[in-house]
């Protein structure tokens, strides 16, 4: 069955640091990825998703996808005591018809 | 903003007993979707439905059963619940575009087996 691993588990970063998360997909079927968004105690959101090679900014978010690697990465920069979380990264699954998740990453932006 | 309510928000419930988790968009999704939470194990698919009257197994369907009787609702069922069932489950809904294709979640539901 197809695996989505996240890396790291948890990450500390310092406020206005930058934040770098990682996910890789174990099915070489998989050339898309979402990310989701999950503070404590609340459902996941979701945060960006990326269809194509590249690069993709939405303020001090951007994602790149590498479908060579079936790798895609999530920066956030000036990072905020807010975007502590968890982060979910999701891929394609059952050819298409719904989303895997992997185990995310729990992410702590300290003052 | 597309809207999904579950039902309760938590529940205990004791080894052995039926306990029935429930779920109603108003987002007009075809899709809709059963996860669990468990701490280190990210989100976890129970069963789906893309139809009213159908459904289909997830990646970890065992001891689970599900039911949607119309678009609008979608009831995760556990006819014998046990400890290892103790989670948070999430429902969600998603459109047919698949370019689109975003999960929009429930609060979520607290589930305790003792």
């Amino acid at each position: 069955q197809q695996k989505v691993q996240q890396s790291p588990e948890s990450l500390i970063v310092p406020e206005g640091g930058m934040a770098s998360l990682n996910c890789t997909s174990s099915d070489r079927n998989v050339d898309y990825f979402w990310w989701y968004r999950q503070h404590s105690g609340k459902s996941p959101k979701m945060l960006m998703s990326i269809f194509s090679n590249g690069e993709k900014e939405e303020g001090r978010f951007t994602v790149h996808l590498n479908k060579a690697s079936l790798h895609t990465s999530l920066h956030i920069r000036d990072s905020q005591p807010s975007d502590s979380a968890l982060y979910l990264c999701a891929a394609p699954a059952n050819s298409g018809t719904y989303q895997r998740f992997g185990t995310g990453t729990k992410l702590q932006v300290v003052p | 903003e597309a809207a999904v309510t579950q039902s309760p928000r938590s529940k205990v419930a004791v080894t052995g007993g039926k306990v029935t988790l429930s779920c109603h968009q108003t987002n007009n999704h075809d899709y809709m979707y059963w996860y669990r939470q468990d701490t280190g194990h990210g989100l976890r698919l129970i069963h789906y439905s893309y139809v009213a009257d159908s459904t289909e197994k997830g990646d970890i369907p065992d001891g689970y059963k599900a039911s949607r009787p119309s678009q609008e609702n979608f009831s995760l069922i556990l006819e014998l619940a046990s400890l290892s069932q103790t989670a948070v489950y999430f429902c969600a809904s998603s459109d047919r575009d698949w370019g689109v294709y975003e999960q929009y979640f429930g609060p979520g539901t607290r589930l305790t087996v003792l």
